[in-house]
């Protein structure tokens, strides 16, 4: 099974800030990454997938990078509705899985 | 739109079952797959399996073979998750997801439904 580590586990920021989260899979998965986006009582939100392509209705702030076996987001400038738990996720293979999520907190 | 609307909160003591629903509507039901994703308090993201209607395939996390079964019934656009002999771990919020199948994006999500256990 695929493990995907994500780090940092957490982290503080700015409205206005550059915020990036780092994603690392236990084994290459090419490009078969994806980003989630979620805030408490609703659903996981789709931001990245295939490790680069934004998802339509995301604002152009949200970016992804990477293939094989390490993997970014970026959020160029931060808003206040970006302060939220992202997960990234391989879908290279069953079972699918998750990373252990990072959440973006006010500073 | 297709969207994903799951059945209502449940309470259930240990070692029972409890099967969650989800409704599609606005969409081709036979055009995609549909997976179980779950939120346990203090934990992240974990996905349980997922379900192609159109082939009649299944796949599940190992964790679950054995406790787990997912359907999908193209009569009614609805797709099931049956999750036995409940434990307090399971207490979670449990969500439907559409995806292109097995190996893609999970990119409509479903309203989430909490299942308590509880003695």
């Amino acid at each position: 099974d695929i493990q995907m580590t994500q780090s940092p586990s957490s982290l503080s920021a700015s409205v206005g800030d550059r915020v990036t989260i780092t994603c690392r899979a236990s084994q290459t998965i090419a490009n078969f990454l994806n980003w989630y986006q979620h805030k408490p009582g609703k659903a996981p939100k789709l931001l990245i997938y295939d490790a680069s392509n934004l998802q339509s209705g995301v604002p152009s702030r949200f970016s992804g990078s990477g293939s094989g076996t390490d993997f970014t987001l970026t959020i160029t400038s931060l808003q206040p509705d970006d302060f939220a738990t992202y997960y990234c996720q391989h879908s290279y293979s069953t079972p699918l899985s998750f990373g252990g999520g990072t959440k973006v907190e006010i500073k | 739109q297709m969207q994903l609307v799951q059945s209502g909160a449940e309470v259930k003591k240990p070692g029972s079952s409890v099967k969650v629903s989800c409704k599609t509507s606005g969409g081709t039901f036979s055009n995609y797959g549909f997976n179980w994703v779950r939120l346990a308090p203090g934990q992240g993201l974990q996905w349980m399996g997922g379900v192609i209607p159109i082939l009649g395939k299944t796949s599940l996390a190992q964790k679950f073979q054995g406790r787990v079964t997912i359907t999908a019934d193209e009569s009614t656009n609805t797709v099931h998750m049956d999750l036995n002999g409940l434990r307090s771990e399971d207490t979670a919020v449990y969500y439907c997801a559409r995806s292109g199948g097995f190996y893609y994006y999970m990119d409509v999500w479903g309203t989430g439904t909490t299942v308590t256990v509880s003695s």
